[in-house]
């Protein structure tokens, strides 16, 4: 059960728009509806902020979307802001046995 | 309101069982579809999925982990317990339970707590 691929680092201004790629194969990301993505700020719990794919849980920004193209799940976050500072986990479904596979996680610096 | 909290040992010696619970408020495992999940973090690193139970007591294990890893769960007590037995240092982790509304999302998550192992 390998972990999804993550970049370690991405970084945007303020105002900015930042996209985060979460790739993993046609067993996971690419066989499934079933991406989620969380955010971690430091020492805090992470927090749900992307199901299935492109959903967005109540109280969760519209400048937060999903989306998906093959094995590839991406997270784009736009008009960036100090606060969305935080590491971001990708999360895929993987069958009824593996259950879900992370990412190895994203460090977001907002410049 | 949904709320988790997880509790048990700060510190394990090697080769020991870990216990710990997670007590939860604001949904009940005997509702269709729900589950709680363990998700542990060692310092620095990434999440790491171990095992979920759902209402059902259906039940899910890391594949890798799976004959250390027990998960049961007390409906009437709102409780989820997860068992780790022969504890490693390697096993030093942050360790989150997560409520499961959605069938395979962890919508809602504990504070976590940090679990040293070392002798």
């Amino acid at each position: 059960q390998s972990a999804l691929t993550q970049p370690r680092s991405v970084s945007g201004s303020p105002g900015q728009s930042v996209t985060i790629s979460c790739t993993g194969t046609s067993s996971d990301v690419g066989n499934y509806n079933y991406v989620s993505w969380y955010q971690q700020h430091p020492g805090k719990a992470p927090k749900l902020i992307i199901y299935d794919v492109s959903k967005r849980p109540s109280g969760v920004p519209d400048r937060f979307s999903g989306s998906k193209s093959g094995n590839t799940a991406s997270l784009t976050i736009s008009g960036l802001q100090a606060e969305d500072e935080a590491d971001y986990y990708c999360c895929s479904y993987t069958g009824s046995y593996t259950f879900v596979v992370f990412g190895g996680g994203t460090k977001l610096t907002v410049l | 309101q949904i709320t988790l909290k997880e509790s048990g040992p700060t510190l394990v010696k090697p080769t020991q069982t870990l216990t710990l619970t997670c007590t939860f408020s604001g949904f009940s495992l005997s509702t269709s579809g729900v589950g709680v999940g363990w998700i542990r973090q060692p310092p620095g690193k990434a999440l790491e999925w171990l095992a979920v139970i759902y209402w059902d007591d259906d039940k899910r294990y890391r594949p890798s982990l799976k004959s250390r890893l027990t998960i049961t769960k007390d409906t009437p007590t709102n409780q989820v317990v997860l068992t780790m037995t022969n504890m490693d240092p390697v096993d030093t982790a942050t360790y989150y339970c997560a409520a499961i509304v959605g069938a395979t999302t962890f919508d809602y998550w504990g504070q976590g707590t940090l679990v040293t192992v070392s002798s």
